[in-house]
């Protein structure tokens, strides 16, 4: 069964300190994994993709297969990071282009 | 306005009465979803549509949801004989076509629409 699990539901952090939030998966298959962020008031978008192998507002994430991870790190965290973060798994690989959304981490950086 | 647009954006009714839900994805947008967001629930997937068509409508809770989709634009989903447990946010997202009729893999959300069944 395709399922992503966010184990933390809120995870506090103060400005300046590393932060990883985390993300494992379970899909038969290749899949392709995204973290999405929603900040307040705001729509929920797009933060990185895992093919896409870039840095965006200073967070990366790497695939790990062995693991089937893919966390989120970033390693100085700053206020406006606070938002609602959740990990996608898509199967698109395989020509299946529902997305399977985890439970959302909402981080909370301190001042 | 260039993003999806849902409406309506708050809907209130009583149990038992039925709900349109419509959403309006971004012109060329060719893949459509719906995700329904409840309080520590994340985002449970109900269906998606190709075009007008629906290869995966697996997350529909039960036989009350339905949605369609005509022109390979606006959307609406519907929920028959609302029960409480319907309340949640709904949300919309579209995603552009890709190369060989894949999608790009980036999905555009609208604000939702919250459904609030008393």
């Amino acid at each position: 069964a395709q399922r992503v699990t966010q184990p933390e539901k809120l995870l506090s952090v103060f400005k300046g300190a590393p932060v990883e939030l985390k993300c494992n998966y379970s899909y038969s298959g290749s899949p392709e994994l995204f973290w999405y962020v929603q900040y307040s008031r705001q729509r929920l978008q797009l933060l990185l993709r895992h093919i896409s192998r870039e840095s965006i507002k200073g967070f990366t994430a790497d695939l790990n297969k062995g693991e089937t991870s893919f966390h989120l790190k970033k390693p100085f965290a700053q206020e406006e990071d606070s938002a609602m973060y959740y990990c996608a798994l898509s199967g698109q690989a395989s020509g299946t282009y529902k997305y399977i959304f985890g439970t959302g981490t909402r981080l909370k950086v301190l001042a | 306005g260039a993003g999806v647009s849902q409406s309506p954006s708050n809907k209130v009714t009583e149990k038992g009465k039925d709900v349109e839900l419509r959403c309006d994805p971004i012109s060329g947008h060719t893949a459509l979803y719906w995700y329904r967001q409840s309080l520590g629930q994340g985002l449970e997937f109900l269906i998606y549509f190709q075009g007008n068509s629906a290869p995966d409508k697996s997350g529909l809770p039960s036989d009350r949801f339905s949605a369609e989709r005509t022109g390979g634009s606006v959307s609406t989903l519907t929920i028959q004989r609302t029960q409480q447990e319907d309340s949640a946010v709904y949300l919309c997202a579209s995603s552009p076509p890709g190369l060989a009729g894949t999608n790009t893999g980036e999905l555009f959300f609208g604000e939702g629409s919250r459904l609030t069944v008393l």
